[in-house]
């Protein structure tokens, strides 16, 4: 059963910081890890997808990484700004029978970003 | 080009109701999926239906269930509600189940049972 964690749940960082996310998973036969942002009170946002057979994806001051063999994951913020500040999600794409996929989630991690 | 939306927005239900919530893809996606998100379980898998087809399903009572129509629109609804299906119930849609596509969620369902 793929179970997928992130440490910490909450961070609360000055204006500035280069930040690191981590998201660890347990089943390393994933199809893909992908990163969400959610606003209070709102669905999610999709920030950066990692297919398996990749090692990272760059998306502006985003850039997330994958290794599948240690089963890791990390999203990187560059220079983090207020409006960065929002519960960070990383899910891994599986496959189960019948050739479905489903998300298996992390419970996030908030993030507060201090003027 | 318009993202998922999914109807209505907000409700409160008395227990023992039934609810019927709604989602329309992003045009073009055939897969839709169904998750609900509390604060103590976070987010998880209810069903997710392709073609018209539930081809999986997550953990849930029998209460839960779902379904496609023609046009990739999906509902959900929940029978004989209890006070623990308070919820933010969320619809994610994507391309087809080939493993390179991004997922695109919702705004979701925000679900209140008294």
């Amino acid at each position: 059963k793929q179970e997928v964690t992130q440490i910490p749940a909450a961070l609360s960082v000055p204006e500035g910081e280069n930040l690191v996310l981590n998201c660890s998973f347990t089943d390393s036969a994933i199809y893909n890890l992908q990163w969400f942002r959610q606003d209070p009170g709102k669905g999610l946002t999709s920030l950066l997808l990692i297919q398996s057979s990749q090692r990272e994806q760059t998306s502006g001051r985003l850039n997330a990484s994958l290794d599948k063999s240690s089963g890791r994951s990390t999203l990187y913020i560059a220079a983090s700004q207020p409006g960065d500040s929002a519960t960070y999600l990383c899910a891994a794409l599986r496959g189960d029978r019948g050739g479905s996929e489903k998300l298996v989630f992390g419970k996030g991690m908030k993030l507060t970003v201090n003027p | 080009k318009a993202g998922v939306t999914q109807t209505p927005r907000y409700l409160i239900k008395t227990r023992g109701q039934q609810v019927t919530l709604s989602c329309s893809p992003i045009s073009g996606h055939r897969s839709v999926s169904w998750y609900q998100q509390t604060p103590g379980q976070g987010l998880q898998f209810l069903f997710e239906y392709f073609s018209e087809t539930q081809r999986n399903k997550g953990n849930f009572p029998g209460r839960f269930s779902g379904r496609q129509f023609s046009n990739s629109r999906s509902e959900m609804n929940v029978s004989t509600l209890e006070l623990g299906d308070s919820a933010l119930y969320l619809c994610a849609s994507s391309f087809d189940t080939q493993s390179g596509n991004t997922i695109y969620f919702g705004e979701g369902s925000w679900l209140t049972v008294v």
